[in-house]
This record gives structure tokens, C-alpha cells and sequence, in this order.
């Protein structure tokens, strides 16, 4: 079946800008999660949903960060002002409820200049 | 320091080799991934533990909860192994979330 995708697979754009972020996780998947991936550096936890509960947000590294989960399906993460420290692979994944294994899409590459 | 160590950074085999990376933690865990990243930047989950071995093909992966170590091996190395594998660890009381260590960028030279 279908993985998890994202898109766009790669973003360039202006600091100072918002930029919108899109992950389909598995269908039938309850569970799901952003990473960011900075160059040279390892996967850092951004934010976690599940079903209908208040996402965990604890990874968000500030306020301009923002994620949302519609339907219990497609999630947007959003960046809000973008710096030049913002550039990364932001990664998605999702699971099933209650299962630790994690699926993950492809990836955004995101550039900020 | 982390909380996840891995080592080494790099490795550099050739094929055929038996090849062993290690993760190191300092914090309570309920379960240990271990993740492989190939050079196009895909992630594929290898493994989940919470105790004992897992073997997947020429893939094993060990952990010992006491001394909270885990380690991947491949046996029979091929270049086609070469990605960046890296550990990842469910904290306790932390929900889902899970703490990456560095990665291991492994080259296998055929």
C-alpha cells in the first residue's frame, strides 16, 4: 500500500516568510510525528499527535512553529517568519496506535536564504 | 553529553565483513530503535526492542537493559549496506517521543 508522503519534497524560500508543510501519513494510522534533520546534525522530535488527543509538543523549538492535524489524517506543519536556522529535512512519520514502529515519508527539504 | 551515544561516527568496511555499530544510553527506556538512512535520505525502521536480539536476514540487533547497550550487526557486509544507521530511544514517561543519537555513516568498499 501506500507509504507516507510529504510535500512538497523540497522548498525554497525567503527568511522572513511562512512556509506550510504537508504530510499523508498510512492510512489507517492514528499515530503521527514530525522530525527535523539539520545538516550535519541528527533527527531532533518537533511534535506528536494522536487520535484526538492534545498533541504532544514538547520538540517545538519556538512560537513560529506550528503543526495541525485535520480529520485525524494529512498534517500541516507550519513556520511562521522563517529563519536561516530553520533550513533542515523535516520528516514525518506515522504508526498505529499503541505500535512502536514508525513509518517515515521522504522528507521536505527545506532551504531558507 | 547526549543521551544517546552512538560509535562509531564513521565506519568504513569491506564487503563481506562483519560489522558492528554500538548505541549507548543514559536514560530509562521502554524500547530501542535502530533506523537506516540511505544516501537519498529515506528512513526505514530496522528494528524495535525492548529486550533480548532481533535478527532480520544478515541484520541482528542485541540490547542489555542493565547495562543500556545495544548493538546492530551485519553479517556478510555488501556496499549495499552503506547508509547512515542511526539508534533512537522511547524515554520513559517521555509518551512517544524518541531521542536520536548521532547516526553511524557506514561506507562497505566491494
Amino acid at each position: 500500500g501506500a507509504g507516507v508522503s510529504q510535500s512538497p519534497s523540497n522548498k525554497v524560500t525567503e527568511k522572513g516568510k511562512d512556509v506550510e508543510l504537508r504530510c499523508d501519513p498510512i492510512s489507517g494510522h492514528t499515530a503521527l510525528y514530525w522530525y527535523r534533520q539539520s545538516l550535519g546534525q541528527g533527527l531532533e522530535f518537533l511534535i506528536y499527535f494522536q487520535g484526538n488527543s492534545a498533541p504532544d509538543k514538547s520538540g517545538l523549538p519556538s512560537d513560529r512553529f506550528s503543526a495541525e492535524r485535520t480529520g485525524g489524517s494529512v498534517s500541516t506543519l507550519t513556520i511562521q517568519r522563517t529563519q536561516q536556522e530553520d533550513s533542515a529535512v523535516y520528516l514525518c512519520a506515522s504508526s498505529y496506535v499503541g505500535a512502536y514502529e514508525q513509518y517515515f515519508g521522504p522528507g521536505t527539504r527545506l532551504t531558507v536564504t | 553529553k547526549n543521551e544517546v551515544e552512538q560509535s562509531p561516527q564513521n565506519l568504513t568496511a569491506q564487503e563481506g565483513e562483519f560489522i558492528t555499530i554500538n548505541c549507548s544510553y543514559s536514560v530509562g527506556i521502554s524500547a530501542l530503535h535502530w533506523l537506516q538512512q540511505h544516501p537519498g535520505g529515506g528512513i526505514v525502521s530496522l528494528f524495535m526492542l525492548s529486550s533480548g536480539k532481533k535478527k532480520h536476514g544478515r541484520l541482528i540487533a542485541t540490547i542489555n537493559i542493565q547495562e543500556k547497550h545495544s548493538s546492530l550487526h551485519i553479517t556478510a557486509s555488501h556496499p549495499r549496506d552503506s547508509a547512515v544507521y542511526i539508534c533512537a530511544v522511547r524515554r520513559n514517561n517521555a509518551g512517544n517521543m524518541l531521542t536520536f543519537g548521532g547516526g553511524t555513516r557506514l561506507m562497505v568498499k566491494p
